[in-house]
């Protein structure tokens, strides 16, 4: 069974330019998250959908970040424009549905260098 | 204000000794613990779990001990295994997931 894709796997930009992430959950999964992980830190979640509704998007910085999972399978996330504190490894993750202590899988990740 | 915590940022173990990860939390409300481990370039992969209402969870070599009244929880590896050497993050759930900052474990030969 295939894991989380995630692409692209790196991105260097410049400030104040858009990016865009993709992802693709395990197939049959519900439930989607976003995550961001700064150096040193462990991750954090940005947004949690449950087939296409953004059921917790509280710690999504939606002045410059913006999500989507259109017909409940794969999401994209943006942010625009990028900013220096950006830079961060930005993980999706997913599983069969939100269950509190249940288990996520997570992609790769995406590592964003924003110069 | 860091909800969950792992003051160890780093620990090196003699392969086949035993690795003791430690994790605290300040919210008495969180319902789940978890440990993830991560290696370079790779997503954090599911360990195990506990439920608050239970103080042990064994799992082949991985056993987690929770002690609600100090608010800690622990991860032990016996015996530990080079292939262990990763790091290690101890979560809590609630509505989302709080992971800690994360243990880098070295286990050497």
């Amino acid at each position: 069974e295939a894991g989380v894709v995630q692409s692209p796997r790196y991105k260097i930009i410049e400030k104040k330019q858009p990016v865009a992430f993709w992802c693709n959950p395990i197939s049959g999964h519900n439930t989607l998250y976003w995550y961001r992980q700064n150096l040193g830190q462990g991750p954090e979640l940005l947004i949690r959908y449950e087939n296409e509704e953004a059921v917790d998007d509280s710690q999504l910085p939606k002045d410059r970040f913006s999500a989507e999972r259109l017909k409940g399978v794969d999401s994209t996330l943006k942010i625009q424009p990028a900013e220096l504190g950006d830079s961060a490894v930005y993980l999706c993750a997913s599983s069969l549905d939100f269950i509190q202590g249940g288990e996520q899988y997570f992609g790769p990740g995406t590592r964003l260098t924003v110069t | 204000d860091q909800q969950v915590k792992q003051n160890s940022p780093s620990l090196s173990v003699q392969e086949g000794r035993i690795s003791i990860l430690n994790c605290d939390y300040t919210n008495s409300m969180f319902d789940y613990f978890l440990w993830y481990k991560k290696y370079p370039a790779e997503g954090p992969t599911f360990l195990i779990s506990i439920s608050s209402i239970k103080d042990k969870n064994e799992d082949g070599r991985f056993t987690v001990f929770l002690n609600k009244s100090a608010k800690h929880l622990s991860l032990h590896i016996v015996p530990s295994q080079p292939g262990d050497s990763a790091v290690y993050f101890c979560a809590a759930s609630g509505v989302r997931l709080i992971f800690g900052t994360g243990t880098r474990l070295q286990v050497f030969p």
